[in-house]
């Protein structure tokens, strides 16, 4: 059974970091691209990263490009997500998904999703 | 403002059928990328619903189906159960933005 657990959000400020983390189980990790998507409270999903399985190919919304960075440790079957200089506009549920498919464009979908953590950015 | 257009509502009694529709543009769903649908329960995190633009997930019941022509692509619900009460939202990728981009969801309520 696919397992994704996300962990480490919570309130920052503005301008502050956060570091989340999704450990992954009951699928073979490293075969797979993984990916965040984010909901602000009340409103809809939004892409935001997305590591590939294989390689080190990344891709980023334009939102978070150069505030956020994703990375993977495929011996620990966890997926990371940096988030730097956050903004107000960031304060979302973020959710861990297991992609489906990926290609090198950056072009991807999902089958599996984890309940996903708050983030809340606020003074 | 998504880049996928899709009804903010849409309603029906138990046993009707409904349908969601998701239009985009040249650039994603014109461009010939694949649509995917997901329903969204109260409370609850997105689960895959419809891959590939007609292509169901085991254990997806075949009350639910998809379909896609040029710009947009459809999600139909027939046989409509109380327990189908969700937000549904459809996914496709963008070249022109080279991004996933998400419709802005549809939340569907059993009369």
């Amino acid at each position: 059974e696919v397992q994704l657990l996300e962990s480490g959000g919570g309130l920052v400020q503005p301008g502050g970091s956060l570091r989340l983390s999704c450990a992954a189980s009951g699928f073979t990790f490293s075969s797979y691209a993984m990916s965040w998507v984010r909901q602000a409270p009340g409103k809809g999903l939004q892409w935001v990263s997305v590591f590939s399985g294989s390689g080190s190919s990344t891709h980023y919304a334009d939102s978070v490009k150069g505030r956020f960075t994703i990375s993977r440790d495929n011996s620990k079957n966890t997926v990371y997500l940096e988030m730097n200089s956050l903004r107000a506009e960031d304060t979302a549920v973020y959710y861990c998904a297991k992609t489906y498919y990926y290609d090198s464009s950056g072009n991807h979908n999902y089958d599996y999703w984890g309940q996903g953590t708050l983030v809340t950015v606020s003074s | 403002q998504s880049v996928l257009t899709q009804p903010p509502s849409v309603s029906g009694a138990p046993g009707q059928r409904v349908t969601i529709s998701c239009t985009g543009s040249s650039s994603n769903i014109g461009a010939g990328y694949d649509v995917h649908w997901y329903q969204q329960l109260p409370g609850t995190a997105p689960k895959l619903l419809i891959f590939g633009n007609t292509n169901r997930p085991s254990g997806v019941p075949d009350r639910f189906s998809g379909s896609k022509s040029g710009t947009s692509a459809s999600l139909a619900i027939t046989g409509l159960q109380a327990e189908d009460e969700a937000d549904y939202y459809c996914q496709s990728y963008d070249s022109g933005l080279s991004s996933v981009v998400f419709g802005g969801g549809t939340k569907l309520t059993v009369l």
